[in-house]
């Protein structure tokens, strides 16, 4: 089956600096990716979509310089928290669309901000 | 707009008994319709989906769901509970306007399901 994968799995960073989370399509080529936020407890929160070679596009409310996204291939997508502070905190997913239209979700990645 | 809803933030059943977790949808035409696992920790799990064809689509670890288009649902089921069942699942539903390719999911809030030994 489609696999996603990301990394990092976990991250602790000191607020005011950026970090980095990959989102990879391990087995089929993604032409759309996405990248949702989520709260304890709560729904997903799609952040932004993004394809290959083009730029994202930003849910309202979703600061794109603060959350940058590329997506430079049709296996890799990154999400960049820039300047992180303590309420970016949260648990961040990514998804990746492949050409039958199915949808497959990462492991997610647990960011610490303190 | 599209929307899911899904009215029970939490369902409890004894292992070994048959489950349903709720779920009913607003779309403007045909829907797609996915339910999704969570684990604690852990990204979404695709359990099935709902396109076209057969209104009883069945999908991963025995569970099936059921679209009805008069009452604008798709239940999710299973004919006998497992304690490993215990997770978060989530109704989701695509803009169909902008095809199978295309389009957001929009999700629902999640359904807590407990299952007791």
């Amino acid at each position: 089956g489609a696999v996603v994968s990301q990394h990092p799995s976990w991250v602790i960073c000191k607020s005011g600096t950026s970090v980095k989370i990959e989102c990879r399509s391990l087995d089929f080529q993604a032409t759309t990716m996405f990248w949702y936020r989520q709260f304890p407890k709560q729904s997903l929160m799609l952040m932004a979509t993004s394809n290959e070679g083009s730029k994202a596009t930003y849910e309202q409310g979703v600061e794109k310089d603060k959350f940058l996204i590329n997506h430079a291939s049709l296996t890799l997508s990154t999400l960049t928290v820039t300047s992180a502070h303590p309420e970016d905190s949260s648990f961040y997913i990514c998804s990746a669309r492949d050409p039958g239209g199915g949808q497959f979700f990462g492991p997610g990645t647990r960011l610490t901000v303190l | 707009a599209q929307s899911v809803a899904q009215p029970e933030d939490q369902v409890n059943v004894a292992e070994g008994n048959p489950l349903t977790v709720k779920c009913t949808y607003s779309v403007s035409g045909n829907p797609y319709l996915f339910w999704y696992v969570q684990y604690p920790n852990r990204g979404l799990q695709f359990l099935l989906k709902y396109i076209t064809g057969d209104n009883l689509v069945k999908g991963s670890y025995g569970f099936e769901a059921e679209f009805n288009k008069s009452q604008t649902s798709f239940h999710l089921k299973k004919p006998s509970a497992l304690v490993s069942d215990s997770a978060l699942y989530f109704c989701a539903v695509r803009d169909p306007d902008r095809g199978s390719t295309l389009g957001r999911l929009y999700f629902g809030r999640g359904t807590q399901l407990t299952v007791w030994p």
